[in-house]
């Protein structure tokens, strides 16, 4: 089954633990990317890559960080979590080309205290 | 400053009848728009799309209005079906990367 899938899908953590939340999609796909959505603001986008090791920055990237080492991973990197950075997460990855259409993941959920 | 902007939180519709989702824009850069669906617990999936160079773009029961001059576009569901419950984003992107900036969300609510 075609999919993009998050890990965790919950996480609770304290102020300053760093975290990483993974993404991975088995569709192939060269486009990835990372979103926050939040209450009234809808969804941001944090960073997004266009292939592997192309990465660039989209709305939101203060306090995170990505790799794309390998085309079907994008990991989403907080070095040190503040609560402001509580939130949904949501990854997504299309084909090139086509990143309007990017399948997004089911999300996580994070909450700094 | 919201770059994108959709001013009704949520909207009732009766089932059979129209709905219509409203998206406004403030950067005359963006030439791609677009409309996510989200249902909860899951991520948005791709509902439909219109490029600046057209002013409507039709799939099935989803038609999307853009009205460049206005900055302004719409979503218009035809009949409304209890399915469509759900949250309805709208985003936009321009022509030289890219990144995706979306409004906040309309949710909406189709009654039996």
């Amino acid at each position: 089954e075609a999919q993009v899938t998050q890990n965790p899908r919950y996480l609770i953590t304290v102020t300053g633990k760093k975290l990483t939340v993974t993404c991975s999609q088995n569709m192939n796909h060269e486009y990835m990317s990372w979103y926050r959505q939040d209450p009234g603001l809808g969804l941001r986008q944090i960073y997004y890559s266009m292939n592997v090791e192309v990465t660039d920055k989209g709305d939101v990237p203060e306090g995170y960080k990505v790799s794309r080492k390998e085309k079907r991973n994008f990991p989403l990197i907080l070095e040190s979590p503040s609560p402001n950075q509580t939130s949904l997460y949501f990854c997504a990855s299309a084909p090139r080309g086509e990143a309007e259409t990017q399948y997004f993941g089911p999300g996580t959920r994070l909450l700094v205290l | 400053d919201q770059q994108v902007k959709q001013n009704s939180p949520s909207l009732s519709v009766q089932e059979g009848r129209i709905s219509i989702l409203n998206c406004d824009y403030t950067n005359s850069m963006f030439d791609y728009f677009l409309w996510y669906k989200k249902y909860p617990a899951e991520g948005p999936t791709f509902l439909i799309s219109i490029s600046s160079i057209k002013d409507k773009n039709e799939d099935g029961r989803f038609t999307v209005f853009l009205n460049k001059s206005a900055k302004h576009l719409s979503l218009h569901i035809v009949p409304s079906q209890p399915g469509d419950s759900a949250v309805y984003f709208c985003a936009a992107k321009d022509n030289y990367g890219q990144n995706f900036v979306f409004g906040p969300g309309t949710r909406l609510s189709v009654l039996p």
